[in-house]
């Protein structure tokens, strides 16, 4: 089946835009989420995009959606070293599968540098 | 942070032993799940709860069950436990099963 997807790392330096990018499966998805898993913690919900929305703000954080594409973005500006994480992407089941659960992405590691 | 509780955050155990790991919650949501997380596999989702005594299975359920006798609680079973088994699981709640979900602070099982 399909996956959401996600590239595993990404190295910025303090002061950088970061950007980390997610593909979606459903084009159906009526929202798509982001969660923030700081080291040996759980995750949080981070932000989130209504799917009748491109483009969320909330301080330093963008999100940009292209439904076209199926292709959510997260950007971090000015990013900070307490930004490092590992950042998901989530969406919801589709209409049709009968599941019941949230999809995550594998999850990017935000490392930031000094 | 919302209202869930795991128990125990860290355990090592035998291999072939049973394991029960517990969730708690104090937001009366309908849905509990248990993730597993792993390098390079970001979380995958073992069982989930939809109400009293209503579970499903995930794409990684074999060698688990759980039940789910109230509604605060969630608990996970290793029947047998194997290394493959070792893991950092994640206990979830949502009121819906297409809205956000909340997460515990996770259980590291270590199965040696």
């Amino acid at each position: 089946g399909e996956d959401v997807e996600q590239s595993l790392f990404l190295s910025v330096r303090e002061g950088d835009s970061s950007v980390i990018n997610c593909t979606y499966t459903d084009s159906s998805s009526t929202y798509l989420y982001w969660y923030k898993q700081e080291p040996g913690a759980g995750l949080q919900l981070l932000t989130y995009i209504f799917s009748n929305m491109d483009m969320k703000q909330d301080q330093r954080l963008t999100v940009l959606l292209n439904k076209k594409d199926k292709h959510l973005s997260l950007r971090i500006a000015d990013t900070q070293t307490g930004d490092s994480a590992i950042y998901f992407c989530a969406e919801p089941p589709g209409l049709d599968t009968g599941r019941r659960a949230l999809t995550f992405g594998s999850g990017t590691r935000l490392q930031v540098q000094p | 942070d919302a209202g869930i509780t795991q128990s125990p955050r860290h355990k090592v155990t035998e291999t072939g032993t049973p394991v029960t790991l517990r969730c708690h919650q104090t937001e009366n949501h309908r849905y509990m799940y248990w993730y597993r997380q792993d390098p390079g596999h970001g979380l995958r989702l073992i069982h989930y709860s939809y109400g009293v005594k209503d579970t499903d299975k995930g794409e990684v359920s074999d060698g688990y069950s759980v039940s789910r006798s109230k509604t605060e609680d969630f608990l996970l079973t290793l029947e047998s436990a194997t290394s493959s088994q070792t893991s950092v699981y994640f206990c979830a709640i949502s009121e819906s099963g297409n809205t956000e979900a909340f997460f515990g602070q996770g259980t590291r099982l270590t199965v040696v």
